[in-house]
């Protein structure tokens, strides 16, 4: 498998602008992860998918920010509009199952909001 | 709330030595406790799982001990090598919700 893939790994933007982050987990992975790591906060948990509903959306920073996830092997999220202080690398990860099973990290997505 | 906390924030020290990272967490309801690495510039890989009715896990070089009641986990590096080389994280797994709160890190250089 090649493991989690998150597309693109750089973007670049102006404030505004509306970003859309994708990622695609490892097949057969029942949950879906996205997190945002920055240098001040360092890595949290913005929401999660269980067979593409969303369970927890609380980490979600405002209603600037939406996710979904359309079907088991693709996740979105969106970022409209954006502003500097989104900024950050966001990471996509998957997990065979919840309850602390093992989970499974994209590369990220490098974000920069100029 | 749950919080995580590492330390030291930053080590550096010479190829071959003895480590010990150290993860302190509040809530000691945990359901596991996890250390990932992390490249510069790269995602996270999980090095170490450790179920909360366990008392230590090891591969290889590595090994992770857990103190539930304490609160506290250590990561054990043998004969250190400069590859390394990393921000090592520890996460804790909370209750029955899918959630993994990470600690701030500890980055590790290991020199020639």
């Amino acid at each position: 498998d090649a493991g989690v893939i998150q597309s693109p790994r750089h973007e670049v933007t102006e404030m505004g602008q509306e970003v859309t982050l994708r990622c695609k987990p490892i097949s057969g992975h029942d949950y879906l992860f996205w997190y945002r790591q920055t240098m001040m906060r360092g890595l949290e948990l913005l929401i999660y998918f269980n067979n593409n509903v969303p369970i927890d959306d609380s980490g979600m920073p405002e209603d600037r920010f939406s996710a979904k996830m359309p079907n088991a092997s693709f996740s979105t999220l969106k970022i409209q509009p954006s502003e500097p202080r989104d900024s950050a690398v966001y990471f996509c990860a998957s997990s065979l199952r919840g309850g602390g099973y093992e989970q499974y990290f994209g590369p990220g997505t490098r974000l920069t909001v100029t | 709330k749950q919080e995580v906390t590492q330390i030291p924030a930053a080590l550096s020290v010479p190829e071959g030595e003895n480590l010990v990272l150290n993860c302190s967490f509040t809530d000691s309801a945990i359901y596991n406790l996890q250390w990932f690495r992390q490249d510069p510039g790269k995602g996270l890989t999980s090095l170490l799982l450790i179920q909360s009715s366990q008392r230590e896990q090891t591969s290889g070089r590595l090994n992770a001990s857990l103190d539930k009641s304490s609160g506290r986990s250590t990561l054990y590096i043998a004969a250190s090598q400069p590859g390394d080389s990393a921000t090592y994280l520890c996460a804790v797994f909370t209750g029955t919700a899918s959630k993994l709160t990470f600690g701030t890190g500890t980055r590790l250089q290991v020199t020639l």
